[in-house]
């Protein structure tokens, strides 16, 4: 296996349930990111870890809740989520070499429906 | 306005070339960016530009870059249906959160 890969592909789930994203880098990389993909808005970054602080946007609500046990997982956990959450969630890693490493390499996302 | 803009839409016969653009309004920003998303997959880096360059070539690719403008443009030359894809443009200052653009949607036709 080598990349990012992510699952489930796709998730299709009710406001009331909780779930969790996997996603797990196979290239060494010691930072990672979750981006959220909504149709015709900017990619909106949510969470970074690098290796030695977790970045957040503040603009994101707290039923996302992220977890990183390693430099090579990352995980999103999702409960009472709302219909406009739905979206394609994207996992990125990247290298950070002296605090630069913006050449990001992404999974193919989760595509998730809130019902 | 948005940090990093470009056109939501481009189409062009095939053989012909595209150039797809992108204004950026951080004039700090070191690296410059090209990333490609074909359906059902995620972005992929394409190329990227440092900003002491204004040009680079990449066999088919061509990246230009009017710092004084804040400009950047992607141009494919033959283009084919396989670069039908969603072209994002993104922004660095030399740190690990790169600024990305909305995407613009190549549509390429016979």
């Amino acid at each position: 296996e080598t990349g990012v890969t992510q699952t489930p592909r796709h998730l299709v789930m009710g406001m009331t349930n909780k779930k969790s994203l996997k996603c797990e880098q196979h290239l060494g990389h010691n930072a990672m990111y979750w981006y959220k993909q909504s149709a015709k808005k900017p990619l909106e970054l949510m969470f970074v870890y690098s290796l030695e602080e977790r970045v957040e946007n503040n603009s994101v609500p707290s039923r996302f809740s992220p977890e990183c046990p390693n430099s090579s997982h990352l995980f999103l956990h999702l409960h009472t989520l709302q219909p406009e959450d739905s979206a394609l969630y994207l996992c990125a890693s990247s290298q950070l070499e002296r605090g630069v490493g913006e050449k990001l390499f992404f999974g193919s996302g989760t595509q998730l429906s809130v019902l | 306005g948005e940090d990093v803009e470009q056109s939501l839409f481009l189409s062009v016969r095939e053989g012909d070339s595209s150039v797809i653009n992108c204004t950026y309004t951080d004039s700090s920003s070191t690296y410059l960016y090209w990333y490609k998303q074909e359906p059902g997959a995620g972005l992929q880096l394409l190329t990227y530009i440092f900003s002491n360059m204004d040009m680079k070539q990449d066999q088919r690719l061509t990246v230009l870059l009017n710092k004084k403008d804040k400009h950047l443009s992607l141009r494919i030359a033959d283009t084919q249906t396989g670069d039908s894809a969603i072209y994002f443009c993104a922004e660095g200052g030399g740190s690990y959160i790169p600024t990305f653009g909305r995407g613009t949607s190549l549509i390429v036709h016979p």
